[in-house]
């Protein structure tokens, strides 16, 4: 079963904008993880939250988490046709090695 | 790039036949995983190594065995087959760090486009 969640599954906006991408999940997590895919390629991983963070910032990216609602959300400021890609959100739960991720948000970046 | 590679990266097979994926990585990482990417289920894990010859199923390990036998290769066996497991597979291997509680990020590899007609 999906853990994680994102939202809206298709974004489509013009170069400059900011893009929010928001995803809830249904159990508590130790860290929470964003990746990106490009089209036709790997994920990569773009940056991580742990649970007792509630803020963390990359370079144009900032996550925010808000664990008493189980959610988080992925803002990219003054985007790029480069971002154009899919999002996932992966959560990690307590003594696991393992990631679930959620279903993505397809971002497409407008030139 | 981590060094993680995957092949092959394409492959067209026929129902009933055995299918066998190797994932290659150079990072000397303990664990190694295996996903399966289709659309509107995003990737779902099917198994998974935390080590030379430990593996444990994931949550779509139905129809799939791995091995473990060296730390730098993880393979992927369908032993038949079926019009079900075409898909996207990728191989992602993470190594937890000294004193951590908690997973650490995954590196993926390129993919294996696999077609089962």
């Amino acid at each position: 079963s999906q853990q994680g969640e994102e939202d809206p599954q298709a974004l489509s906006i013009q170069e400059g904008e900011n893009a929010t991408m928001n995803c809830s999940y249904k159990t508590s997590i130790n860290n929470l993880q964003w990746y990106r895919q490009n089209s036709g390629r790997g994920l990569v991983h773009l940056i991580l939250i742990r649970s007792n963070e509630r803020e963390k910032h990359s370079g144009r990216l900032r996550v925010t988490l808000d664990t008493s609602k189980k959610s988080s959300s992925l803002l990219i400021t003054a985007s790029r046709a480069a971002d154009t890609a899919s999002y996932f959100c992966a959560t990690n739960q307590g003594g696991s090695e393992k990631l679930v991720f959620g279903k993505g948000t397809k971002l497409t970046v407008n030139p | 790039d981590a060094g993680i590679t995957q092949s092959p990266r394409h492959k067209v097979t026929e129902t009933g036949t055995p299918v066998t994926l190797r994932c290659h990585q150079t990072e000397n990482h303990r664990y190694m995983y295996w996903y399966r990417q289709d659309p509107g289920h995003g990737l779902r894990l099917i198994h998974y190594s935390y080590g030379v010859k430990d593996t444990d199923k994931g949550e779509v390990s139905d129809g799939y065995s791995v091995s473990r036998s060296k730390t730098e290769d993880f393979l992927l066996t369908l032993e038949s087959a079926t019009s079900s497991q075409t898909s996207v597979y990728f191989c992602a291997i993470s190594e937890r760090l000294a004193g951590g509680t908690s997973t650490d990020t995954q590196y993926f590899g390129p993919g294996t486009r696999l077609t089962v007609l």
